[in-house]
């Protein structure tokens, strides 16, 4: 049983395109994330929801938008896809308590904007 | 902003070998945790070691141990025994309680039979 599922694992558009990638999580946890892999490996955090409630929301374009319909699910839906959205994008989950501080992650799905 | 640093893009390791991967983070906490998560070419992130702040006791698993040096602010990783399925990109991270996980830029490990 995958803890941490994402759909597509892979996704190839055209620019101007909106796509949406879901995670859900099957471990209990209270909070998710998505994160965004660039084409040089470096890992950084989109947004995070903690029951539901946005919790970190860094500097992203509007054109990305996460919505969070309960604990165990969280959506990224990207509209008028460009270039520099081609990345892996990772979902992840943790919980609040008892706090191991340890994200459980996604397999990723890779975006290719063309 | 917490940061963190690994000095090393690549490293190599000889099979059986032992390899040490280097980190520091910056941050003016006293309580956080430090991870080294393994990303092999499936691109799966693997949690390697966690590390409490507040444990002065060095973590291991197994083949792996970490060498944790609070006011230095030095968190590296050794892996004892290299196996060619240790090959994969390692990242280093920080993470405050209840706060986002701050990723380092990655060392890709090469292991040669």
């Amino acid at each position: 049983d995958t803890a941490v599922s994402q759909t597509p694992k892979y996704l190839v558009t055209q620019m101007g395109n909106d796509k949406s990638i879901k995670c859900e999580q099957n471990l209990g946890h209270d909070t998710m994330y998505w994160y965004k892999q660039d084409s040089k490996k470096f890992l950084k955090i989109m947004f995070s929801y903690n029951n539901k409630e946005l919790i970190i929301n860094e500097t992203v374009p509007n054109r990305f938008s996460p919505k969070s319909p309960d604990k165990a699910h969280l959506n990224l839906h990207i509209n008028s896809l460009e270039l520099g959205d081609s990345a892996v994008y990772f979902c992840a989950s943790s919980q609040t308590f008892p706090n191991t501080g340890e994200l459980f992650f996604g397999e990723g799905s890779r975006l290719t904007v063309l | 902003a917490q940061t963190v640093t690994q000095s090393q893009p690549e490293m190599s390791v000889q099979e059986a070998e032992t390899v040490t991967l280097s980190c520091t983070y910056d941050t003016s906490e006293s309580d956080y945790y430090l991870f080294w998560y393994k990303q092999p070419p499936s691109r799966q992130m693997i949690l390697v070691i966690r590390q409490e702040a507040y444990k002065q006791q060095n973590a291991t698993e197994n083949r792996f141990s970490v060498n944790f040096q609070k006011a230095a602010k030095s968190f590296s990783l050794k892996i004892s025994d290299s196996q060619l399925g240790d090959a994969a990109m390692y990242f280093c991270a920080y993470r405050e309680y209840g706060n986002k996980l701050v990723f380092g830029a990655g060392t890709i490990l090469r292991v040669k039979s």
